[in-house]
């Protein structure tokens, strides 16, 4: 059973692009949370989705960034004209209803 | 999210050794999960524990709810140099079920 899997593992992207994040959740999870990691730090919550519905996006910075799980297709966490202080680790997870949060690889996202 | 505080932040020991860290919040928690994160990695669960005082083992790892639901503890016993690494405690708050927070980590280094 393949595990979460998020690509790119790496970006890079200047001031003012746009990045897209994408995260496949586990075979048989409905339930995909996006969370971000700044260096030395734990992991902070952003959003909650479910397929084609935002449940909770309050960690979610109101302007720049969205999230969407389509009903085919990956998750996708996206970040307009990126600046620097978005360079951070990104990391999705997954779960069946009511159950653990199981994590991905990450996306290292860094903006020069 | 909730604040949890962890500690130690870091901690060098010596192979064989036993190790022990906590994890304590404010807030009272329904969950109480251990992640253990490798450099490039995202967390990989380690021990869920879901009822106050539940004591709860996975190998050499053992992890207990504390019974006023605000603090858990992990223990290694007999380190190995594999067992390197940040861990992470996260709660999952009683009044909704899926946003983790996570605390700050505690990162191991094993001296051979």
């Amino acid at each position: 059973n393949a595990g979460v899997m998020q690509n790119p593992r790496h970006l890079v992207r200047r001031r003012g692009q746009e990045a897209r994040l994408r995260c496949s959740p586990m075979k048989g999870h409905s339930h995909v949370y996006w969370y971000r990691q700044l260096p030395e730090e734990g992991l902070k919550f952003m959003v909650y989705l479910q397929k084609e519905n935002i449940i909770d996006e309050s960690g979610m910075p109101k302007e720049r960034f969205s999230a969407e799980f389509p009903k085919e297709g990956p998750s996708i966490l996206r970040i307009q004209q990126v600046v620097r202080g978005d360079s951070a680790a990104y990391f999705c997870a997954s779960s069946p209803v009511g159950s653990e949060q199981y994590f991905g690889p990450g996306t290292r996202l860094t903006v020069t | 999210g909730q604040q949890l505080n962890q500690s130690p932040q870091s901690m060098f020991i010596q192979e064989g050794e036993d190790v022990s860290m906590n994890c304590t919040s404010s807030s009272i928690f329904n969950t109480w999960l251990w992640y253990k994160q490798d450099p490039g990695e995202g967390p990989v669960l380690l021990i869920a524990l879901y009822k106050a005082g539940e004591l709860t083992s996975n190998g050499r790892l053992t992890a207990q709810f504390g019974i006023t639901r605000k603090d858990s503890f992990l223990n290694i016993s007999a380190s190995i140099p594999s067992d390197v690494g940040i861990y992470f405690c996260a709660g999952q708050p009683a009044y909704n079920d899926y946003k983790l927070s996570f605390g700050a980590g505690t990162t191991v280094t094993v001296r051979a």
